[in-house]
């Protein structure tokens, strides 16, 4: 199957800064990425879907000023977490699309602890 | 909206017995139907997936049933490994449009040695 990567695997930050994390897919191009967050022992919760080249759509309820996404290429989602706080702490994870494609492919999630 | 329902929320079974989770969904229009495995600290891997143009698919040990009708799909495990051990999530969506997936609640499942 296709292969998402992500980067980083695990971070640690203060309070009050921000944190960046990269999606990656490496050997197909995803017109679609879409960012997810999972509380210890939850399902997946969708923050939003970025299209290559145009605004991500928000889910309600996630703040689009505090979670930036930017998809710039083919390959390449970021989701930047702006003055995180410790409940932003969790596990994020980013999945892919091919453009009409009807399978999602996850990456292997970044751990964020927010201290 | 979709609804996906998932059950049970654990399940543990013996090394070499049949594992089943179950699924429902609400969307009559939904017609794809992947199911994911997630390991602790990682993220969700694509075991298999149906269409609904078809009402099983197997692959080796893993198989899953779709009832459009009932509007329901499960995915069975036979002979279990401890490795199998982990969350599995079911999840709908339509497929070749902008719809995302929607996902059940996940199923922890635990094979004892």
């Amino acid at each position: 199957g296709a292969v998402v990567s992500q980067h980083p695997s695990r971070v640690i930050c203060k309070s009050g800064t921000s944190v960046k994390i990269e999606c990656r897919s490496l050997d197909f191009q995803a017109t679609t990425m879409f960012w997810y967050r999972q509380f210890p022992k939850q399902s997946l919760m969708l923050m939003a879907t970025s299209n290559e080249g145009s605004k991500a759509t928000y889910e309600q309820g996630v703040e689009k000023d505090k979670f930036l996404i930017n998809h710039a290429s083919l390959t390449l989602s970021t989701l930047t977490v702006t003055s995180a706080h410790p409940e932003d702490s969790s596990f994020y994870i980013c999945s892919a699309r091919t453009d009409g494609g009807k399978t999602q492919y996850f990456g292997p999630g970044t751990r964020l602890l927010v201290l | 909206g979709e609804n996906v329902e998932q059950h049970p929320s654990t399940l543990s079974v013996q090394e070499g017995d049949s594992a089943v989770i179950k699924c429902t969904y609400s969307d009559s229009a939904s017609n794809y139907f992947p199911w994911y495995k997630q390991e602790l600290g990682k993220g969700p891997q694509l075991i298999i997936d149906i269409r609904s143009n078809v009402g099983e698919k197997k692959d080796q040990r893993i198989a899953v049933t779709l009832n459009k009708t009932a509007k329901h799909f499960s995915l069975h495990i036979t002979e279990t490994q401890p490795e199998d051990s982990a969350v599995y999530f079911c999840a709908a969506s339509l497929s070749g449009s902008a719809r995302q997936l929607t996902f059940g609640s996940g199923t922890q499942l635990t094979v004892l040695p």
